[in-house]
This record gives C-alpha cells, structure tokens and sequence, in this order.
C-alpha cells in the first residue's frame, strides 16, 4: 500500500526566501513521486516528477525535487519565492494499481 | 498531455436534488477519475470509469450516490444525487497521461464547485 504524508499544513515564507516544503511517502515498490500545484478556483497541475533515473529532478517554475529513498521522501524546494508561488501544493506516490495516492496538501503564503 | 473540459464550473443546488457534472477530454483515453476535494482537504478518488464497464469505486462511495456514466473514451459525467450539505466540495475530472513521458502523470479538469444549501 502507498501512503503519503506532507508535513505542514501551511508554509509561509517572504518573497526572495528559500521555499522548502516536506513530503514522506511508503510505498511497497519503487514509487514514482509527483508535485502538484493548485492555484485558486483551478484544477491540479504538475510540477514535477520523479520516475526513474536521476534523483534530482526539475520541474516548471524553478521548483525542483530531490528523491531520497533511504529518508523516503520527496521534498520541493525553490531557492526564491514570488508572490505568484502561493498555492496549494500536493505530493503525491503511483505505486501500481492504477491509483495515484495524494497528500493532504501545503498552503504555501508568501509575504511581501 | 490531455486537455479537460468541465461543466458545470459551479453550483448552487438544494438539499435531495441531484446533480450531474460533465467532462471532456481532446483525447481518447482508456480511464478517467473522479475526485473529491472537500474545503481545505486533499483529493479522495471517487471512482474510475472504464470505458465499456462498470466503474470502479473506492470505498465509502456507492454507484446509487455517485452514478457514473462513461459512454465513449472521451467523456464521462458523474451524478451526485439526493445531495445533503455535506457534498459540498469540488469535484474533479482526471485522466492519466498516455504521450511519451505523461505515464503515470494526472491531467486535470478545472473542477466543479457545487454548493448544497
């Protein structure tokens, strides 16, 4: 079974800072791992992905994620938030099944 | 990657009435979700509907609350019927990627905001 657990229900940082935002996944088989960003009254995009292969990866909007297996997690980071970065953000695991298994999701909150 | 389409994009409905939410993707496509996003939680998967089948529901959600229909590979609709304020959520419409390199990876409808008064 996968699960995944996003910790922080909300993140706020300044413009210009450092975006960090926490995700920890299980999964029985080697996952593949998603960020998703929901801005206000729309649906779900992809960030970025992680399938196989390197375990950095790079997605839209200068966010990028690190793969870690032996931590088991997938954490999102932007080295500077803009005020357009505020959003929802959802990890998510595809570990087999046809299922795709979402976090509870981050409010990231950027201050002028 | 698949571009979805929603209707309605919002709504305000009264208790025991039912509602029935349309999507259409530019692509055929074998299986499209149905999700649930209550206010300020996740996504939960309703059910997957299959093109030619039953679909498919994930626990705690039935076929007689939440009838889907799925009649070509390019559209589905789903019901909520007898609604009560708790179905207040947004209802979203998913396909999984099939292009080179979107396997695995969702593409979603804008969603349907229904409100149950």
């Amino acid at each position: 079974a996968q699960s995944v657990t996003q910790l922080g229900s909300h993140v706020s940082v300044s413009e210009g800072a450092l975006v960090l935002l926490r995700c920890n996944y299980s999964s029985s088989v080697p996952p593949y791992l998603f960020w998703y960003v929901q801005y206000p009254n729309q649906g779900l995009q992809l960030l970025l992905k992680y399938t196989t292969g390197a375990t950095l990866v790079k997605g839209i909007n200068g966010f990028e994620a690190e793969f870690k297996k032996s931590e088991t997690s997938f954490h999102l980071t932007k080295p500077s938030a803009h005020m357009s970065d505020a959003a929802e953000y959802f990890c998510a695991v595809w570990g087999g099944g046809f299922k795709t298994i979402f976090g509870a999701g981050t409010r990231l909150f950027v201050k002028a | 990657s698949a571009v979805i389409s929603q209707k309605p994009s919002r709504d305000i409905c009264q208790r025991g009435t039912s509602l029935t939410i349309q999507c259409q993707v530019d692509s055929q496509v074998t299986m499209m979700f149905w999700y649930r996003q209550q206010p300020g939680q996740s996504l939960t998967l309703i059910a997957t509907a299959n093109q030619g089948s039953e679909a498919t529901y994930e626990s705690g959600f039935v076929i007689d609350k939440f009838p889907i229909s799925r009649p070509n590979l390019t559209f589905s609709t789903l019901t909520v019927s007898n609604m009560s304020p708790e179905d207040s959520s947004i209802y979203l419409c998913s396909v999984e990627g099939t292009g080179t390199g979107t396997y695995n990876e969702q593409f979603f409808g804008p969603g349907t905001r229904l409100t149950v008064l």
